[in-house]
């Protein structure tokens, strides 16, 4: 049984160009989150997608934009990029509903480095 | 979105010894989620707490969901070298059920032989 997949793992871009990250759920998961993590911080929450929706938002600007496919694949688009922006960016899936706290899994990671 | 304190920043501690850790909110949670993550991969959930009060295990670790909702706290007893990470407390965002989370900074730890 496949875990949260996440791609690229690593990839460098130079200021103001645009990025795309993706996320394949867990098996059987409906709903996507993403999360932006800088170095020696917590992850910060992004957005949350459900039923291909947006359902939550973090505070983020809108240059971060994302989508979520019928089979519950997402992505994560990020426009005009800053060097802040530089960060591991985390796919997390789980089931929606009260207790989906321990239906909450983490891939591994993209590591994006602006330029 | 909530904030989360969570303590000490880092602990340097001996294997075997006993360890514990804590998170408080500023506001009420209805549940809080202990993960940890090791260097190059994402947050591994390790205890999901559900109800105030609630004391729960896994292995050697056991977290509580304290009585005022505002906190929590992860113990691990007798310490070995993989607990080595960094330890997140975590809660709903916007302090509802099912929604993105919000972490706290982290408690990294450090184990000496």
């Amino acid at each position: 049984d496949a875990g949260v997949t996440q791609s690229p793992t690593h990839l460098i871009k130079t200021r103001g160009q645009q990025v795309t990250l993706r996320c394949s759920p867990k098996s059987g998961h409906d709903t996507v989150s993403w999360y932006q993590q800088a170095l020696g911080q917590g992850p910060q929450f992004i957005f949350q997608y459900y039923e291909e929706e947006e359902r939550q938002r973090g505070n983020f600007p809108d240059r971060f934009s994302g989508h979520q496919f019928p089979n519950y694949s997402s992505e994560l688009n990020v426009n005009a990029l800053l060097l802040g922006d530089s960060a591991l960016y985390l796919c997390a899936s789980s089931l929606l509903g009260p207790t989906s706290g321990n239906t909450i899994y983490f891939g591994e990671g993209s590591w994006l480095t602006v330029v | 979105g909530q904030q989360l304190n969570q303590s000490p920043q880092s602990m340097f501690i001996q294997e075997g010894e006993d360890v514990s850790m804590n998170c408080t909110s500023s506001s009420i949670f209805n549940t809080w989620l202990w993960y940890k993550q090791d260097p190059g991969e994402g947050p591994v959930l390790l205890i999901a707490l559900y109800k105030a009060g609630e004391l729960t295990s896994n292995g050697r670790l056991t977290a509580q969901f304290g009585i005022t909702r505002k906190d929590s706290f992860l113990n691990i007893s007798a310490s070995i070298p993989s607990d080595v990470g960094i330890y997140f407390c975590a809660g709903p965002y916007s302090g509802g059920g099912a929604d993105g989370l919000t972490f706290g900074k982290g408690t990294h730890l450090i184990i000496q032989p």
